[in-house]
């Protein structure tokens, strides 16, 4: 099955920095990744999705890349700010056709500090 | 709309005892998933039902058991919990195949001592 490794599991960064969230898949035949932000005593949140036919897509001051080749995905947050701070899920899975069965990373906690 | 409806939110279970984690979507979800969340193991699916009637294993379904009772309601049944079990539980639906976004409960956070 899918293997969804996801790095760094703690991430602290200074209001305005940028902070990226880095994850590797091991499924070639996986072709969906979504975003998943959960704040504290929270549900999780879908805040971006990317398919395996785009290397990148961007939302206001989040953007997730692809390497398919590499087998790679990451997401970017930019100007960072308070409320950015959560816990950060990369997930994986062979999309619609296989009924989106996610594999998750294990989490990125986010810290941002004013 | 109320969304993803979990009940209960807190579960406290003695070795052995049973208990059903009720789950319900008012969004006319074809698709409904079962995860569990555990401190830096992200979520992993526990079950997962396409559509009303229909159930398919995920990555740890040992102990557990299922039943899609109509398009609504998803139900999580331990049978006989384990201290392994302790752990928070999402429900979740999508409108698979139209859209993949997947849409969480609130979660249930069970201990089993």
């Amino acid at each position: 099955g899918e293997n969804v490794e996801q790095h760094p599991s703690t991430l602290s960064v200074q209001e305005g920095d940028s902070a990226v969230i880095k994850c590797t898949y091991s499924d070639s035949a996986s072709n969906y990744f979504p975003w998943y932000k959960q704040e504290l005593g929270k549900r999780p949140q879908l805040i971006i999705d990317i398919r395996s036919n785009v290397g990148e897509k961007k939302d206001q001051r989040i953007a997730v890349t692809l390497n398919k080749t590499a087998k790679h995905f990451s997401l970017h947050i930019t100007e960072t700010q308070p409320e950015d701070s959560a816990v950060y899920f990369c997930a994986a899975s062979r999309g619609k056709a296989a009924g989106n069965k996610l594999t998750f990373g294990g989490g990125t906690r986010v810290l941002v500090k004013p | 709309n109320a969304g993803v409806t979990q009940t209960p939110k807190f579960q406290v279970l003695k070795t052995g005892q049973s208990m059903t984690l009720q789950c319900a979507q008012d969004m006319n979800h074809n698709s409904m998933y079962w995860y569990r969340q555990d401190p830096g193991m992200g979520l992993r699916l526990i079950y997962y039902s396409a559509s009303e009637g229909t159930t398919d294993k995920g990555e740890v379904p040992n102990g557990y058991n299922v039943s899609r009772l109509n398009k609504r309601e998803f139900s999580l049944r331990l049978e006989s919990a384990a201290p392994s079990q302790t752990s928070v539980y999402f429900c979740a639906s999508s409108e698979v195949p139209k859209n993949e976004k997947l849409f969480f409960g609130s979660g249930t956070q069970l201990s089993v001592l």
